[in-house]
């Protein structure tokens, strides 16, 4: 059964630190670019963090960059997110996510998509 | 940064209905669009990508048009199912995505 699983949502206080853990099945995961997604109380999706199959390469959105930090093991099918100096504004659902790929070719968009984690920051 | 304006923020509908729904970028993107389906406490479920190219077992009720800034998210006879919020998303220069648009009864 092809799915993802996110874990490590949590309360946090504003200055502090969480990590989150993604867990993948059914799918190659070590071929696989994946990324973060969160969706904030009563707004939108936002895009966080990519990363690609072999870790190499990675890329934040601009409100979380240089406090959080995306990695995987792919001998654990597994990927994560470290948050620190978490805000008030990083409360969210957060999801983690496949990118698409047709023929080979990347297509953008997210096809597998876990049920989400939610990390609340507040004191 | 590349800007997704979606409308309208909020559409009543009744089932069988046509619905439309709009999605502006701030400059082109040419075809790189994707649209999702997300319910209350679920995931977002992938629609459409290219603009216009059907998810595998995504209805033949649901369609995509439109190239460069504007675009189109169409569902012909609005199901029971289809009352949800939808989401569109560019990926040519990093991801962004609209508001979102919630469908409701």
């Amino acid at each position: 059964q092809v799915q993802l699983v996110e874990s490590g949502g949590d309360l946090v206080k504003p200055g502090g630190s969480l990590r989150l853990s993604c867990a993948a099945s059914g799918f190659m995961f070590s071929d696989s670019y994946m990324t973060w997604i969160r969706r904030a109380p009563g707004k939108g999706l936002e895009w966080v963090s990519y990363i690609t199959p072999s870790g190499s390469l990675t890329s934040y959105a601009d409100s979380v960059t240089g406090r959080f930090t995306v990695s995987r093991d792919n001998g654990r099918s597994s990927l994560y997110l470290r948050m620190d100096s978490l805000t008030a504004d990083d409360t969210a659902v957060y999801y983690c996510a496949r990118e698409s790929r047709a023929s080979g070719s990347l297509l953008g968009a997210f096809d597998i998509w876990g049920q989400g984690t939610m990390v609340t920051v507040s004191s | 940064d590349i800007q997704m304006t979606q409308s309208p923020s909020t559409l009543s509908a009744s089932v069988g209905d046509r619905v439309t729904i709009s999605c502006r970028a701030s400059q082109s993107i040419g075809t790189w669009l994707a649209w999702y389906q997300q319910k209350p406490g679920q995931a977002p479920k992938l629609l459409i990508y290219q603009a216009s190219t059907l998810e595998t077992g995504v209805p033949s009720r649901f369609s995509g048009s439109g190239s460069g800034t504007k675009f189109t998210l169409t569902i012909s006879g609005l199901q029971p199912d289809d009352f949800a919020t939808y989401h569109c998303q560019q990926y040519d220069n990093k991801w962004t995505f609209g508001q979102g648009t919630k469908v409701e009864f």
